[in-house]
């Protein structure tokens, strides 16, 4: 299996603050990568498909970038409702695998 | 509107058989591929395995391989997760997702989610 790392595992910010998270994949995986956002007690949201495509809907303060191994997701200005979850996963593989997490809250 | 409902809140006994499902509307049930995510209380998600409902063929990831089942019918446009052994360490929320792909690229993702299925095995 492709194994997924994050950093950090979590993160205090404060609204407005901007945020970078990193994810690291054991191989390359081109740019099949995707970031998602769960809230308490909710379903996995997707944001960023194909590792810097923004999934329609959602606001342009979140962009992803990074090809290969290394993979970023930026959230530029911190709103209230971004404090959740966020997770990277590889669609490369025929096994899918997900990093194990990055929690934003509030600082 | 593109969607996938799925069963409601179980409560069993170690030992016991337990089959939840995922029904999907809003769009051609058969030409997308339908994944089963585990998440273990407090922790995230773990990707257990698809199915492709236009022929019923599924792979696992090797963690959850021979532990548990999916299967789909799409006379119905449902996908089903089953145990046919529950253990307590299978206590979990299990989401059912769809996979969406460009055919151009072959880049591929998962939405949307359902709302999830809460399992709890307790004797």
């Amino acid at each position: 299996d492709i194994q997924m790392t994050q950093s950090p595992s979590s993160l205090s910010a404060s609204v407005g603050d901007r945020v970078t998270i990193t994810c690291r994949a054991s191989q390359s995986i081109s740019s099949y990568l995707n970031w998602y956002q769960q809230k308490p007690g909710k379903a996995p949201k997707l944001l960023i498909y194909a590792a810097s495509s923004l999934q329609s809907g959602v606001p342009s303060r979140f962009s992803g970038s990074g090809s290969g191994t290394d993979f970023t997701l930026t959230i530029s200005s911190l709103q209230p409702e971004d404090f959740a979850t966020y997770y990277c996963q590889q669609s490369y593989s025929t096994s899918r695998t997900f990093g194990p997490g990055t929690k934003v809250d509030i600082k | 509107e593109v969607q996938l409902v799925q069963s409601g809140a179980e409560v069993k006994k170690p030992g016991e058989s337990l089959r939840i499902s995922c029904k999907g509307s809003g769009y051609s049930f058969t030409s997308y591929w339908i994944s089963w995510v585990r998440q273990m209380p407090g922790k995230g998600l773990e990707w257990m395995g698809r199915i492709d409902p236009s022929d019923s063929y599924t792979n696992y990831s090797p963690s959850f391989q021979g532990h548990v089942t999916i299967s789909a019918d799409k006379s119905i446009s449902t996908a089903y997760l089953q145990w046919s052994s529950l253990k307590a360490s299978d206590t979990a929320m299990y989401y059912c997702a769809r996979r969406s792909i460009d055919f151009l690229t072959a880049y591929n993702w998962f939405d949307p989610w359902g709302q999830g299925t809460l399992v709890t095995v307790s004797s």
